[in-house]
């Protein structure tokens, strides 16, 4: 398996710019998870979806973040508008099952917002 | 207010030597503790874990100690190695956070040769 894969690696916009990032799991896992990474809170851990349905999504910072999981092979966090304190690296994980499975993580977008 | 806290933002450690990273964590009701690794440039790698029931879980050159009265969690490499230069995150997980993991800021660690 090719493991989490997350396009695009790096992205670099201007502030009020609307930003996608996608994430391909890995085949047959039921939870996907989104992260952000920054220098001053660690790996925080923004939404996840189990069998494509949000379960959690207390960890988005405000309404300018938004994701989705329309099938089990995909999912969108879109940030709109960006503004550059959203600037950090987003990570991507999925898991087979619930936390006491390995989450495997994708090798992230790191976002930059002017 | 965080709940997972590693005081230690880097560590620097001569090839051979012991590394000690520690974790420290709020909620005694947390039960499950991972420690993850991440290189430059690459997303968080799971390294070991250990379960509430035990408080050593030993894996080749690493070893994770949970000391449950202490809130406290720490991975030991031994003997260190310049490959094992990387940022450490610790996770915790409990029956109340559902599916999720809570990491602490990380420590980066330096093997010098």
């Amino acid at each position: 398996d090719a493991g989490v894969i997350q396009s695009p690696r790096h992205e670099v916009t201007e502030m009020g710019q609307e930003v996608t990032l996608r994430c391909k799991p890995i085949s047959g896992h039921d939870y996907l998870f989104w992260y952000r990474q920054t220098m001053m809170r660690g790996l925080e851990l923004l939404i996840y979806f189990n069998n494509n349905v949000p379960i959690d999504d207390s960890g988005m910072p405000e309404d300018r973040f938004s994701a989705k999981m329309p099938n089990a092979s995909f999912s969108t966090l879109k940030i709109q508008p960006s503004e550059p304190r959203d600037s950090a690296v987003y990570f991507c994980a999925s898991s087979l099952n619930r936390g006491r499975e390995t989450q495997y993580f994708g090798p992230g977008t790191r976002l930059l917002v002017l | 207010d965080q709940q997972v806290k590693q005081n230690s933002p880097s560590l620097s450690v001569q090839e051979g030597r012991i590394s000690i990273l520690n974790c420290d964590y709020t909620n005694s009701m947390f039960d499950y503790f991972l420690w993850y690794k991440k290189y430059p440039a690459e997303g968080p790698t799971f390294l070991i874990s250990i379960s509430s029931i035990k408080d050593k879980n030993e894996d080749g050159r690493f070893t994770v100690f949970l000391n449950k009265s202490a809130k406290h969690l720490s991975l030991h490499i031994v003997p260190s190695q310049p490959g094992d230069s990387a940022v450490y995150f610790c996770a915790v997980s409990g029956f109340r956070e559902g599916g999720k993991l809570i990491f602490g800021q990380g420590t980066e660690l330096s093997v010098k040769p």
